[in-house]
C-alpha cells in the first residue's frame, strides 16, 4: 500500500516534443503528491506539486495530471528542451503524518537537440 | 541564501568500518529527513527529526543505522560495521515544517568495499 509506482523508466522526446511521466499509488491517505527534477551529481530539486482537491496544476512548461478515482497522476512538460534531460521522481505523502515521501523510481528523461 | 549541505560528497571506506555523515540543514527549518537512494531508484525514507527528536525511524533498515540532531540543527547518519549492501547516496532534506516542501542537499556518495 505503500509503493508509487512510475513509467516509463526512460524516455526520449525530441526537442519541443511534450514529455509525459505517470505515476500511481495505492494508499487512498496520501495528499501530497511532488514531482523531483534530479541531475547527475545533484539532490532531488522539487519542480511541481498537487494536492488531490484539484485536478490540474500548471507551472509554466511543466503541468500535474491528477486523477483521484483512478489513484493516477502524471507530469507533462511542454516544448520540451535539452536542458530538462534529467530524472524525474514523482513521489506521494499523507497529512496528518510526518510528511516523509514515498518515492517512484524514477523517469530517465532524454530531449534531443 | 544557503540551501543543505552534506559532508563529506563522497566517502569510501571499508567493510566493518563504521562512517559519520553529516547534514547541515537551512536555517530555521524545524524538520529534518535522512533517505537513501541506490542506484537507479527513488529516494526511500529513513528517518525524521522534528527539531531535536526522531520523530519518525520507520525507515532505518537495521540497528547498525542510527542518527542525531543534537541541537535541533545539524544532524549525523551514523552506520556501524559498514556492509558493501549500505553503499548508496545518503540525502539529508529539511523544510520549515510539515506540509511544506522538502529541500534537498547535494548527497554524500557511500561506497563500501
Amino acid at each position: 500500500q505503500q509503493q508509487v509506482k512510475q513509467s516509463p523508466q526512460s524516455l526520449i522526446v525530441q526537442k519541443g516534443g511534450i514529455s509525459i511521466i505517470n505515476c500511481a499509488y495505492e494508499n487512498t491517505a496520501f495528499d501530497y503528491f511532488p514531482w523531483y527534477q534530479q541531475f547527475p551529481g545533484k539532490g532531488p530539486a522539487l519542480l511541481i506539486a498537487i494536492r488531490p482537491d484539484v485536478s490540474e496544476k500548471k507551472e509554466g512548461r511543466f503541468t500535474i495530471s491528477f486523477n483521484k478515482s483512478a489513484k493516477q497522476f502524471s507530469l507533462h512538460i511542454m516544448d520540451s528542451q535539452p536542458g530538462d534531460s534529467a530524472t524525474y521522481f514523482c513521489a506521494a505523502s499523507r497529512q496528518g503524518g510526518t510528511y516523509k515521501y514515498i518515492f517512484g523510481t524514477g523517469t530517465r528523461l532524454k530531449v534531443l537537440a | 541564501g544557503a540551501g543543505v549541505s552534506q559532508t563529506p560528497s563522497n566517502k569510501v571506506t571499508e567493510k566493518g568500518k563504521y562512517v559519520e555523515l553529516r547534514c547541515d540543514p537551512i536555517s530555521g527549518h524545524t524538520a529534518l529527513y535522512w533517505y537513501r537512494q541506490s542506484l537507479g531508484q527513488g529516494p526511500e525514507f529513513l528517518i525524521y527529526f522534528q527539531g531535536t527528536g526522531a520523530a519518525d525511524d520507520s525507515g532505518l533498515p537495521n540497528d547498525r543505522f542510527f542518527a542525531v540532531r543534537p541541537e535541533g540543527s545539524v544532524s549525523t547518519l551514523k552506520i556501524q560495521r559498514t556492509e558493501r549492501g549500505d553503499s548508496a547516496v545518503y540525502l539529508c532534506a529539511s523544510s520549515l515544517g510539515p506540509p511544506n516542501e522538502q529541500f534537498f542537499g547535494p548527497g554524500t556518495r557511500l561506497t563500501v568495499l
